[in-house]
């Protein structure tokens, strides 16, 4: 099975940086997304991992390390519509299948 | 852009009668997905489906949920006899092939209201 964990909520400033973390435990590991949702829409692509190391991707990076099961999406510069609830993902191949944590709600405030 | 569709963007139907949601994915990718959201929860995954058949289905994905592909552009999911407790929002994903790195598209969702 999955277990996908993250944080339920945090809060920060705008202008400031935020890391939210995601650790897994999978049987088959494919490669780690993340996504970003604003109530009511659809997920969006945000980041993909698969070898360990950041990407930097302009405001948004994310790193993973697999021996760990552990990755953190970083939000540099935060603007008031980077709130939103933040997705972490595992891939595994067979089965094709792409499996999501909880997600973390996060509230930018002036 | 290309994006992925889905119809209707609101249902609303009476406990046990049947459903079918529709989605057309982005045309030259060959995964699909279903995922559900009930409201204030996480995305779950539902089925994914590949070359005309089932990949891989959760616990939830029972024998009153199906997914057809019938012609070379829908893929629809079908719930027989609808419950409460399926209401929610479904979404509909599409991959291209190719590498795994490839990401999912989501469609804007059917947001589904069972009473």
């Amino acid at each position: 099975g999955q277990n996908i964990d993250q944080p339920t909520e945090m809060t920060a400033t705008e202008g400031a940086i935020v890391q939210i973390n995601c650790t897994y435990q999978t049987s088959g590991f494919n490669g780690l997304f993340w996504y970003q949702q604003h109530a009511g829409e659809a997920p969006t692509f945000l980041s993909y991992n698969v070898l360990d190391g950041l990407e930097e991707k302009g405001r948004f990076s994310s790193f993973l390390s697999r021996s760990k099961g552990y990755s953190y999406l970083l939000l540099k510069e935060l603007q008031m519509k980077d709130s939103a609830s933040y997705l972490c993902a595992v891939f595994k191949a067979a089965g094709n299948k792409l499996t999501f944590g909880g997600g973390t709600r996060v509230l930018v405030k002036p | 852009e290309p994006e992925v569709t889905q119809t209707p963007s609101h249902q609303v139907t009476q406990m046990g009668q049947e459903v079918i949601l529709r989605c057309v994915p982005i045309s030259n990718h060959l995964y699909f997905y279903w995922y559900r959201q009930i409201l204030g929860q996480k995305v779950e995954f539902l089925v994914s489906f590949y070359n005309n058949e089932i990949s891989e289905k959760s616990e939830i994905f029972d024998d009153q949920f199906s997914v057809e592909r019938p012609d070379g552009s829908n893929f629809t999911l079908k719930i027989r006899s609808t419950k409460l407790e399926d209401s929610a929002m479904y979404f509909c994903a599409s991959r291209a092939v190719g590498t795994p790195n490839t990401e999912a598209f989501f469609g804007q969702g059917t947001r589904l209201t069972v009473v």
